[in-house]
């Protein structure tokens, strides 16, 4: 089945800068790969999500790019600010199933 | 007009006990999901339905059953209730198999 390594699983940034993390995947099946933020007692929620046929996608000050011959993706956060402090999860999705990574922690200091 | 509700929010319960937990969807989606969240904040499917069709099933023990009475409900109900069980479920919903999947807000489970 699929597996997703996230990396880093704790990132503490200065309020303004960017955040970038990272995810591989094995299944070359994969097609469809979405991110996830989860505030402190909430589910997760959709941030940004990339389909195999592109590279690149991006949505005010997050982006996500995906190298499907290196089998990674990437999340980048810019200007980071305080209220982006969560958990982020990425996922790939293959064989009717999202296989998810085990987490980045982010913390944006003020 | 929530998307995807679950009831209860926090469940405290003994260990041997059985327990359901429900969850409803109103976006008109054909595809439901139930997932387990453990402490370390690992997020893995348990179950899937598409048309209340079971389409998935990873490796749950038999004392968990989820049920589907129509498209817009999956329920999953836990006979025997162990300590290892503790832990965070989540119902998630999608239009259709590898769409975009929302979450609900999770039903905290604490076995004592």
């Amino acid at each position: 089945g699929e597996n997703v390594e996230q990396h880093p699983s704790t990132l503490s940034v200065q309020e303004g800068d960017s955040a970038v993390i990272k995810c591989t995947y094995s299944d070359s099946a994969s097609n469809y790969f979405p991110w996830y933020k989860q505030e402190l007692g909430k589910g997760p929620q959709l941030i940004i999500d990339i389909r195999s046929n592109v590279g690149e996608k991006k949505d005010q000050r997050i982006a996500v790019t995906l190298n499907k011959t290196a089998k990674h993706f990437s999340l980048h956060i810019t200007e980071t600010q305080p209220e982006d402090s969560a958990v982020y999860f990425c996922a790939a999705y293959a064989g009717n199933m999202l296989t998810f990574g085990g987490g980045t922690r982010l913390m944006v200091k003020p | 007009d929530t998307a995807v509700s679950q009831t209860p929010k926090y469940l405290v319960t003994q260990m041997g006990n059985d327990k359901s937990i429900k969850c409803e969807q109103n976006l008109g989606h054909d595809t439901m999901y139930w997932y387990k969240q453990d402490s370390k904040k690992f997020l893995k499917i348990m179950f899937s339905y598409n048309n209340k069709e079971l389409i998935i099933n990873e490796t749950v023990p038999n004392r968990f059953s989820p049920k589907s009475p129509d498209k817009a409900h999956l329920n999953l109900h836990i006979n025997s209730l162990e300590l290892g069980d503790s832990a965070v479920y989540f119902c998630a919903s999608s239009q259709d198999k590898g769409k975009t999947q929302y979450f609900g807000p999770g039903t905290r489970l604490l076995v004592l």
